[in-house]
């Protein structure tokens, strides 16, 4: 079954420091995301991305955040100046052209700062 | 604004239990609605879902039918195993795609044997 893989698996990093979390989405969708899930509370939308750019935003995507689809397979978070509330499990996931059809999440980088 | 609403947790049963965790939501038009789960240290699975009023998806021994005259979308399984102990989310989309997925805050069950 195709599914969502995401590098890497862990991340720490020191506060104010870039990072770029990454992505390779199911080959045949179209619409990808970022979503967080800080320990123990709930699973946010970041951001949607289709044909090249931000298709829908919300207020945590903020300007130290961006994404990018470098080629036809990778799909990156990347967030600029790194803060101690960034400590989250980030989710990439993809979904196909109609969204009855539901979205496939990947199994997540947890990203620690420290 | 779009909104799903979940019971709160811990719920914590026997083994071959009934299990019922609630789900309501709030949308302008007709949403789809899903159950995703994520077992101890993995990322987030499709459960079930259902698209349209009176749909009922199910998978895996659980099943939820789409309300919209109660707009609910709850959860149940006739008889629980020690290997569903993980935290079920619910969730909903517009039905246009590339709309964000909205999730409920999680409930949390734990079986024991």
């Amino acid at each position: 079954e195709p599914e969502v893989t995401q590098t890497p698996s862990h991340q720490v990093t020191q506060m104010g420091q870039e990072v770029i979390l990454r992505c390779v989405p199911i080959s045949n969708h179209l619409y990808f995301y970022w979503y967080r899930q800080i320990l123990g509370q709930k699973v946010e939308f970041l951001v949607s991305f289709y044909n090249n750019e931000i298709s829908e935003k919300s207020e945590i995507f903020d300007d130290q955040f961006s994404v990018e689809r470098p080629d036809g397979s990778n799909f990156t978070l990347k967030i600029r100046s790194t803060k101690l509330e960034d400590s989250a499990m980030y989710f990439c996931a993809s979904s196909p052209q109609t969204a009855s059809y539901g979205y496939t999440f990947g199994s997540g980088t947890r990203l620690t700062v420290v | 604004g779009n909104s799903v609403t979940q019971m709160e947790g811990p719920v914590t049963l026997s083994e071959e239990a009934f299990l019922t965790i609630n789900c309501t939501y709030t949308a302008t038009g007709y949403p789809s609605l899903f159950w995703y789960v994520q077992y101890p240290g993995e990322g987030l699975q499709l459960l079930l879902k259902a698209t349209k009023a009176d749909d009922k998806g199910s998978n895996k021994g659980f099943e939820a039918t789409y309300r919209k005259e109660t707009t609910s979308f709850h959860l149940e399984k006739g008889s629980v195993q020690v290997s569903d102990s993980a935290v079920y989310f619910c969730a909903l989309s517009a039905n246009q795609a590339g709309t964000a997925l909205i999730f409920g805050k999680g409930t949390t069950l734990s079986v024991s044997s």
